[in-house]
């Protein structure tokens, strides 16, 4: 089966910077995806990875190490529009396509 | 408009009743997925496919059903509603060819209550 750890709830202020963890343990493994989701509202995409390492897009960063089952998101120069949850997602291979497999979401609340 | 629609929205029902939740898609992907969320419990796969002749059950299945009526379609079925399926739905689509990396594009959600 999957195991996707990652923790409940995070608080930060604004302006700093925050890592947001997800570890795993999955068969199958095709890479990880970080979702942001607003409360009442759909996911979205945030990063992808799938090669170990580094990915950075603006003010957010994600990293992976397949070996360790570890990835990390990590947000710099916090706004309160940050405040949501934070959904690490792994990339499963399964038949003749994917599907991604949830942790159960980090709630971040930014404060003043 | 948005590129994947869920209709209905918003559904207060009761137990016992029939239900089913539609997806449409106009992004031209083969793959299409419906996930159910819960406080606390994260997003969890109900079914899954990968394309008009392919479906697939996810980890929570039992009491559902679906139907992929074209590649754009995709509809959930509760044929007898319970109030433990009180939850919110997402129909999800994704495309692995090319630049696209297989990540999911989302619809809107669909609430569905079951008193």
């Amino acid at each position: 089966g999957q195991n996707i750890d990652q923790p409940t709830e995070m608080t930060a202020t604004e302006g700093a910077i925050v890592q947001i963890n997800c570890t795993y343990q999955t068969s199958g493994f095709n890479g990880l995806f970080w979702y942001q989701q607003h409360a009442g509202e759909a996911p979205t995409f945030l990063s992808y990875n799938v090669l170990d390492g580094l990915e950075e897009k603006g003010r957010f960063s994600s990293f992976l190490s397949r070996s360790k089952g570890y990835s990390y998101l990590l947000l710099k120069e916090l706004q309160m529009k940050d405040s949501a949850s934070y959904l690490c997602a792994v990339d499963i291979l399964t038949g003749g396509g994917n599907k991604l497999t949830f942790g159960t979401g980090t709630q971040l609340k930014v404060e003043l | 408009d948005a590129d994947v629609t869920q209709t209905p929205r918003n559904r207060i029902t009761k137990t016992g009743k029939r239900i089913m939740l539609e997806c449409s898609q106009t992004k031209g992907h083969d793959r299409m997925y419906w996930y159910r969320q819960d406080p606390g419990l994260g997003l969890r796969l109900i079914y899954y496919s990968f394309d008009v002749k392919d479906i697939n059950k996810g980890e929570i299945s039992d009491g559902y059903s679906v139907s992929r009526q074209a590649q754009a379609k995709f509809s959930l079925s509760l044929e007898s509603a319970i109030p433990n399926q009180t939850a919110l739905y997402f129909c999800a689509t994704s495309e692995r060819t090319g630049p696209d990396t297989g990540e999911l594009f989302f619809g809107e959600g669909s609430r569905l209550t079951v008193l």
